[in-house]
């Protein structure tokens, strides 16, 4: 079965700074790959997602990149600020029928003032 | 929020009860998915349904079980609670196939 791994699994940088979080998965076949933010206490929240016909997503200030031939995609927050701390996770599944998502173990972002 | 709700948000119970959660959807969404989430596992697939009656395993199912008897509502089930099912549980829906996933607001449950 699919295996997703993440990281890091911490990270702190100075506002304004980027970030970024890396991902790598198994499977090649799958083809659907979206990044959810975790606040404290809250729900998943989904932020971007990548399909694999597709090699770059970008919205705002929040990309992803995706490299097949590698099975790695990559989440980057360009100028961050305070509110985008968070618990940030990756998944990957196939995005036809049921959506069975395999989650990274998650990266904790901290934005310093 | 995509209209999803879970009962009860909390719950505190002892090893060897059975338990039912609730996941309780509006908007009439084919796909749901209950996950479990544990620090530094991530969020797991325990089970998922793809329509009435129609229900599935995911990676972490054994212990549980579940059912969907309407659209609106998937329940999971832990027949004899133990304390390895501690853990935040969230349901999830996809409108359709290809569509965005999303998550209800979760469900604390501690087993002592």
């Amino acid at each position: 079965g699919e295996n997703v791994e993440q990281h890091p699994s911490t990270l702190s940088v100075q506002e304004g700074d980027s970030a970024v979080i890396k991902c790598t998965y198994s499977d090649s076949a799958s083809n659907y790959f979206p990044w959810y933010k975790q606040e404290l206490g809250k729900r998943p929240q989904l932020i971007i997602d990548i399909r694999s016909n597709v090699g770059e997503k970008k919205d705002q200030r929040i990309a992803v990149t995706l490299n097949k031939t590698a099975k790695h995609f990559s989440l980057h927050i360009t100028e961050t600020q305070p509110e985008d701390s968070a618990v940030y996770f990756c998944a990957a599944s196939l995005i036809q029928g049921a959506q069975k998502l395999v989650f990274g173990q998650g990266t904790r972002l901290t934005i310093n003032p | 929020d995509a209209g999803i709700t879970q009962s009860p948000r909390h719950k505190v119970t002892e090893t060897g009860t059975p338990v039912t959660l609730r996941c309780h959807q509006t908007e009439n969404h084919r796909y749901m998915y209950w996950y479990r989430q544990d620090p530094g596992h991530g969020l797991r697939l325990i089970h998922y349904s793809y329509g009435v009656k129609d229900t599935d395993k995911g990676e972490v199912s054994d212990g549980y079980s579940v059912s969907r008897s309407k659209t609106e509502d998937f329940l999971l089930t832990l027949e004899s609670a133990t304390s390895s099912q501690t853990s935040v549980y969230f349901c999830a829906i996809t409108a359709s196939s290809g569509g965005e996933q999303f998550f209800g607001p979760g469900t604390r449950l501690t087993v002592l």
